[in-house]
């Protein structure tokens, strides 16, 4: 399991592009990257899984660069209604545990 | 698909008192749940791994005394919290292993409000 470091906090105003992005410079080979969200009282919600490149699904992208020791969630034309925290794992296929780490806490102001 | 429901969603209870929380995946069976506790403004942290038919396994710092797991069927998993104290009031979450065909992800339960007074 790679340590992750995100940022703690982001503000963005409605309808803008949120690029969240998330260190793992210990990553290993059979590692994925994943993405929750968190609203609160709530359990976490899976948004968006990716090993390289880019993958894009209907919620957000996920940019991960060659070297994948960092990866960039991107929320497009954010609603106040994304204000959550959003975490960023790294773990191999098949693995048990999810440890999450600190989250980023997005507030999306009118 | 793959809908993981926890009842109750909230409960207070008095100090001394046990309290269960069930987590049911509802359309899928997962032989493998897991527990977390999170606290105000915390991130989540994993408590135990929860196996059909097996023991469970804790993570360090966590009693197994206090928070008895059992997972005797493929869609339920129940977690009691033993003479429970004002401290272990929190936010308990549990996750399913599993789900859509070719897709090894975890999926939540809306997790437990316990209020211990």
């Amino acid at each position: 399991l790679a340590k992750t470091t995100q940022p703690i906090s982001m503000d963005s105003y409605e309808g803008q592009e949120v690029n969240i992005t998330c260190s793992h410079n210990n990553i290993a080979t059979n590692d994925y990257i994943t993405w929750y969200q968190q609203f609160p009282s709530q359990g976490p919600r899976f948004i968006i899984q990716g090993y390289k490149t880019k993958v894009t699904n209907e919620v957000a992208s996920l940019f991960i660069p060659a070297d994948r020791k960092s990866s960039t969630l991107s929320l497009p034309r954010v609603s106040l209604s994304d204000t959550a925290v959003y975490y960023c794992l790294a773990r191999g296929a098949g693995a048990n545990n999810l440890f999450f780490g600190t989250g980023t806490r997005l507030t999306v102001i009118p | 698909g793959a809908v993981v429901s926890q009842h109750p969603s909230w409960v207070i209870c008095k100090s001394g008192t046990s309290v269960k929380i069930e987590c049911r995946s509802l359309d899928f069976q997962a032989t493998t749940m897991f527990w977390y506790r999170q606290f105000p403004k915390q991130s989540l942290m994993l408590m135990a791994t929860s196996n059909e038919g097996s023991k469970a396994t804790y993570e360090q710092g966590v009693e197994k005394d206090k928070f008895l797991i059992n997972h005797a069927s493929l869609t339920l998993s129940t977690l009691t919290v033993t003479s429970a104290h004002p401290e272990d009031s929190s936010f308990y979450i549990c996750s399913a292993r599993g789900g859509l065909a070719g897709v090894d992800e975890q999926y939540f339960g809306p997790g437990t409000r316990l209020t211990v007074t």
